[in-house]
């Protein structure tokens, strides 16, 4: 069964940074690209990075892009986001993704608040 | 970016409808079209995948189909559990973007 379990959110100041982490089990992790899609509270769907399944591409939607930097560790199975100078628009419920989007993790809330 | 258009935006029906939910891309997404079902403090759930496959799982009630720019999601018979939000999604061009929702309500 797949599965994939999303750590690391909570309140973070804007201007800080944070760093959220996917472990994946049940697959061949090494043979999947990654996304991570996140849901502002009450809103819809935003897609915000994916890696190729080597970590050799990388893409960004253009409002994280210098922000965000995806990653992952194929020997641990696991997909990383680090958040830098985060802002108050950059709150939402962030979900890890499998491609081509077809499994998800339960998601982590990540609040930025002063 | 390819915008995503999705309607309606609402939509009550009853057990046993036959339901339709649209989305028009705004250019040709060659049916990288994904469907996705939200509920209520859950994660989407990956229903139709490319257009017209159905994910494993997910009972035949539910159908995808379309081309070039217009896609269409089809309940054949409503479902009680059938409830929640509808979202399509393109992954065709970067970046990859999802419609804005159908809400669907069971009367």
């Amino acid at each position: 069964e797949v599965q994939l379990v999303e750590s690391g959110g909570g309140l973070v100041q804007p201007g800080r940074s944070m760093k959220l982490s996917c472990a994946a089990s049940g697959f061949t992790f090494s043979n999947y690209g990654m996304a991570w899609v996140r849901q502002a509270p009450t809103k819809g769907l935003e897609w915000v990075a994916t890696i190729s399944y080597d970590g050799s591409s990388t893409y960004y939607r253009d409002s994280v892009k210098g922000r965000f930097t995806i990653s992952r560790d194929n020997a641990k199975s696991t997909l990383y986001l680090q958040m830098n100078s985060l802002r108050s628009e950059d709150t939402a419920t962030y979900y890890c993704t499998r491609e081509p989007v077809d499994y998800w993790g339960q998601g982590v809330m990540v609040t930025v608040s002063s | 970016d390819i915008q995503m258009t999705q309607s309606p935006s609402l939509l009550s029906a009853s057990v046993g409808d036959r339901v339709t939910i649209n989305c028009k891309a705004s250019q040709n997404i060659n049916k990288y079209l994904n469907w996705y079902q939200q509920k209520l403090g859950e994660a989407p759930k990956l229903l139709i995948y490319n257009t017209n496959n159905l994910q494993t799982g997910i009972p035949s009630r539910f159908s995808g189909s379309g081309s070039g720019t217009d896609y269409t999601l089809t309940i054949s018979s409503l479902q009680p559990e059938d409830f929640g939000t509808y979202f399509c999604f393109q992954h065709n061009s970067w970046p990859l973007t999802f419609g804005s929702g159908t809400k669907l309500e069971i009367k």
